[in-house]
């Protein structure tokens, strides 16, 4: 089957850095992606990893690894705005995406 | 400015009163689709559309309708609305028809359905 498992929760404190996690199991791998979704508003497009490794885009670093079905986003010097959901979501069948519930990261001063 | 949008943004209504939430797309994009959130469910796909005049069920389609006369406009009905469609709405849309295709939503309509 087709799954995505992120943990719930995170809080982490302003100036830290955190790593959320996410695990994914499909049938055939095209890639995952990792957006941000702050409360009430649309989610927003982040990263996308197709290879293995470790992306970095200012703050924001996100990490692939395909023989584990694993993934991590990293974020840096982390900042009260950075209070959010964060969804792991990776492409199933029939052109779909396949969301995780995603995390939600609280930043505390 | 390349954008979603939807309208209306927050709407309160009564069982059974047809209501139209409107989508539109300004980045000429091919897939359009509806998503549902709710608390402890994730997002759910509704509906989607590889182009105009093709659409397709997704995950969670009963009690809702959509069409796409235009490439630009995905239109989300609901033609009964009960009180568990009460959710939060997110119109999306992407250059192709993959789902490696980065997916842009647009500012979401909180319905409540009484």
């Amino acid at each position: 089957g087709q799954n995505i498992d992120q943990p719930t929760e995170m809080t982490a404190t302003e100036g830290a850095i955190v790593q959320i996690n996410c695990t994914y199991q499909t049938s055939g791998f095209n890639g995952l992606f990792w957006y941000q979704q702050h409360a009430g508003e649309a989610p927003t497009f982040l990263s996308y990893n197709v290879l293995d490794g470790l992306e970095e885009k200012g703050r924001f670093s996100s990490f692939l690894s395909r023989s584990k079905g694993y993934s991590y986003l990293l974020l840096k010097e982390l900042q009260m705005k950075d209070s959010a959901s964060y969804l792991c979501a990776v492409p199933g069948n029939n052109r779909k995406l396949i969301w995780g519930l995603g995390t939600s990261l609280g930043v505390n001063p | 400015e390349a954008q979603v949008t939807q309208n209306p943004r927050y709407l309160i209504t009564v069982t059974g009163k047809k209501l139209t939430v409107t989508c539109s797309q300004n980045m000429n994009h091919e897939y359009m689709s509806w998503y549902r959130q709710d608390p402890g469910l994730g997002l759910r796909q509704i509906y989607y559309s590889m182009n105009v005049e093709v659409t397709d069920k997704g995950d969670v389609p009963e009690g809702y309708k959509v069409s796409r006369k235009e490439k630009r406009n995905f239109p989300l009905i609901l033609e009964s609305p009960s009180p568990n469609q009460t959710s939060l709405y997110f119109c999306a849309s992407s250059f192709g028809g993959r789902s490696t295709d980065t997916q842009y939503f647009g500012p979401g309509t909180r319905l409540t359905v009484l």
